[in-house]
């Protein structure tokens, strides 16, 4: 499969453990972003790379939310000291970086924080 | 106010309708526009871009409106196939991140 790969599909947890999730790109695409996605809503941009640099962050994104690529192929989403209100689909996509191309979106992690 | 709105939904329609859906935009710079569509507890896939100019593809067609800040999706001849949560998104510039509307839910009927 060359598609966008999330692991893991599903991720529960207790409130304030730390979590993390592992994105792997279309192994071409230089761009990697994370949105986040809760039940009739739009997905919600959180923060993007261009290889390994991390090029914006949400402003809605609190401390307790960290993204790395570091070595520009692979990413991971940590959330630290998980609240309730994390619950949500965590999606990762890619594209080429050429400009305004189209995102391909992983099929997401989805993350119940008890 | 969002920076990109879309009707709220569920648009219920039966086969064969047209349907249309709207979204505006806040950022009077933003500088690229598309539609993706979304199946229930699927991923986001491309549906199309939209020009200036207007395009259409099959029995989809959209139009852009940079005045007015307004961006539409129609459907001619409506599958069961089409229903699905159709989500508005703008790009604000050049190479920059995609910000997604709340998505239009689509239930299209025998």
């Amino acid at each position: 499969d060359t598609g966008v790969s999330q692991n893991p599909r599903h991720k529960i947890t207790k409130r304030g453990q730390n979590v993390t999730f592992r994105c792997d790109p279309i192994s071409e695409h230089n761009r990697l972003y994370w949105y986040r996605q809760t039940l009739g809503q739009g997905p919600e941009f959180l923060t993007y790379f261009q290889n390994e640099a991390q090029l914006e962050k949400s402003r809605l994104l609190s401390d307790r939310f960290s993204a790395e690529r570091p070595k520009g192929s692979f990413s991971t989403l940590e959330i630290q000291r998980t609240e309730q209100g994390d619950s949500a689909m965590y999606l990762c996509a890619s594209s080429l970086g050429t400009g305004d191309e189209k995102l391909f979106f992983g099929s997401g992690t989805q993350l119940s924080v008890l | 106010r969002k920076e990109v709105e879309q009707d709220p939904g569920p648009f219920n329609v039966p086969e064969g309708a047209t349907v249309a859906f709207n979204c505006t935009y806040s950022n009077s710079a933003s500088q690229s526009f598309f539609w993706y569509r979304q199946d229930c507890r699927k991923e986001p896939k491309l549906l199309m871009s939209v020009y200036s100019s207007g395009n259409e593809d099959g029995r989809f067609t959209a139009q852009l409106n940079r005045a007015s800040q307004y961006i539409s999706l129609l459907i001619r001849d409506s599958k069961l196939s089409d229903s699905a949560t159709y989500l508005c998104v703008v790009r604000a510039r050049q190479g920059g991140k995609l910000i997604f509307g709340q998505g239009t839910e689509l239930s299209v009927k025998p």
